[in-house]
């Protein structure tokens, strides 16, 4: 079956610090990966997205980054830490499913990390 | 690209009672509308979904409405019960695209 797993689950960090967020997918191959972010009492902002190895795309402008080193690997990054970057932030993979008449793409999601920037 | 609207933004009932969700889309093109579930400090996960050619889906106390024409779908939960606290958040996709999330809607149920 598959698996997600994402790392650390909580984090407490100084402004203009860095970051590195990690989730890994097993038991499937070529999934697509996201990267959410959850601020307090808000919806799901999608950060970034990949569809392939080295394939990442942005949805809005921001202090991270993403990379995609391997297959089932996901990296958030950030150079130096704003307060703003606080937030629960959620790592999922979707892979295509074919049904008889249609193609779904349920998201799974990871854990989350709880990140408190200070 | 695809907009999804949720509403209410929270919703509090008491414990039997039947609870209401709803979202619209902008997107003609999505066909796909999964509803999430995200209990307090946890991930969200998958509790039902409905394709563009089904109307209605049913799974015990939960169902999902879908009307193409109007672009708008609703979970509705009957008989709540406090362990029906959550979040949930209704999303649209069309195919492979990546789903879009609504806001969410924060469930309290009250014994």
């Amino acid at each position: 079956s598959q698996t997600i797993h994402q790392w650390p689950a909580t984090l407490v960090q100084p402004v203009g610090s860095p970051l590195s967020l990690e989730c890994t997918v097993e038991g499937t191959s070529n999934p697509n990966l996201y990267w959410y972010r959850q601020a307090a009492g808000r919806g799901l902002q999608l950060l970034f997205y990949s569809v392939g190895i080295g394939q990442i795309s942005s949805e809005v402008p921001q202090n991270l980054s993403a990379s995609r080193p391997q297959d089932r690997q996901f990296i958030l990054s950030s150079k130096k830490l704003l307060l703003s970057d606080s937030g629960f932030y959620l790592c999922a993979w979707s892979v295509l499913r074919p049904t008889h008449k249609s193609v779904n793409t349920e998201a799974f999601f990871g854990q989350g990390t709880r990140l408190t920037v200070v | 690209g695809e907009n999804v609207e949720q509403h209410p933004s929270t919703l509090s009932v008491q414990e039997g009672d039947s609870a209401v969700i709803k979202c619209t889309y902008s997107d003609s093109a999505s066909n796909y509308f999964p509803w999430y579930k995200q209990e307090l400090g946890k991930r969200p996960q998958l509790i039902i979904d409905i394709r563009s050619n089904v109307g209605e889906k049913k799974d015990q106390r939960i169902a999902v409405t879908l009307n193409k024409t109007a672009k708008h779908f609703s979970l509705h939960i009957t008989e709540t019960q406090p362990e029906d606290s959550a979040v949930y958040f209704c999303a649209a996709s069309k195919g492979s695209y990546i789903p879009t999330f609504g806001r969410g809607t924060s469930l309290i149920v009250h014994p």
